[in-house]
């Protein structure tokens, strides 16, 4: 099975800062005949099902503003939101779909300093 | 718009069954890969089982196999997880997700699963 480690566990960010989390994968994910990174990143508030933000590792989801980025190859990977806003309150987990089983990450909480 | 309405969940004893069902409007339901996750209390998402759009190909997490099947129905536009042997392990939130390919795009509001005696 692939693992999929988040760091950190627990993010404080000031509101309009910068915030970076980061997944690491115990395998490649590239789907080469494709070159697509298969990772996905989601967000989940608070009794709310998670939501797709990122897929192909940098690929926005519809609907999903430009604030959040995602990059990263090989077995390393970065969600990135530009400007933090209050509504960004979450937690987030990192996917990869590369293979069965599909694994997430154990999850960042995002939260205001 | 997506709608996917999840039904099903409730209090269950160790070793019962119980019948997930997840209907589905706003899109062509047969053109896509359905999948189910589940969420235990206060936990982390775990996969549990995907189907293709014709319902030929069935994939599951190791500790589901043979005590879940998925299944579905494209005429009535909804998704099964027949879950029997349970186990107090089982009890989550179970979502029901549509795929684009193997990407979890949408996902319902989710249905509660207690295992309990």
């Amino acid at each position: 099975d692939i693992v999929m480690t988040q760091s950190p566990d627990s993010l404080p960010v000031s509101l309009g800062e910068r915030a970076t989390i980061n997944c690491k994968s115990s395998q490649r994910i590239l789907y080469s005949s494709i070159n697509k990174n298969q990772l996905a990143w989601f967000q989940q508030k608070p009794g709310q099902p998670p939501k797709l933000l990122i897929y192909s590792a940098s690929t926005r989801a519809s609907g999903v503003p430009d604030r959040f980025s995602g990059s990263g190859s090989g077995t390393d990977y970065t969600l990135t939101i530009s400007s933090l806003q209050a509504a960004d309150v979450a937690i987030y987990y990192c996917q990869q779909y590369y293979s069965n089983p599909i694994t997430f990450g154990q999850g960042t909480r995002l939260e205001i300093k | 718009e997506v709608q996917l309405v999840e039904s099903g969940g409730g209090l269950v004893q160790p070793g019962g069954s119980l019948r997930l069902s997840c209907g589905a409007s706003g899109i062509a339901f047969s053109s896509f890969w359905m999948i189910w996750v589940r969420q235990a209390p206060g936990k982390g998402l775990e996969w549990v089982a995907t189907i293709k759009e014709d319902g030929s190909e069935k994939y599951y997490v190791d500790s589901v196999k043979g005590r879940f099947t998925i299944s579905r129905d494209n005429a009535r536009n909804s998704l099964y997880l027949q879950m029997d042997s349970l186990r107090a392990e089982d009890t989550a939130v179970y979502y029901c997700i549509r795929g684009s390919g193997w990407v979890f795009e949408s996902w319902g509001q989710g249905t509660p699963v207690t295992v309990s005696s």
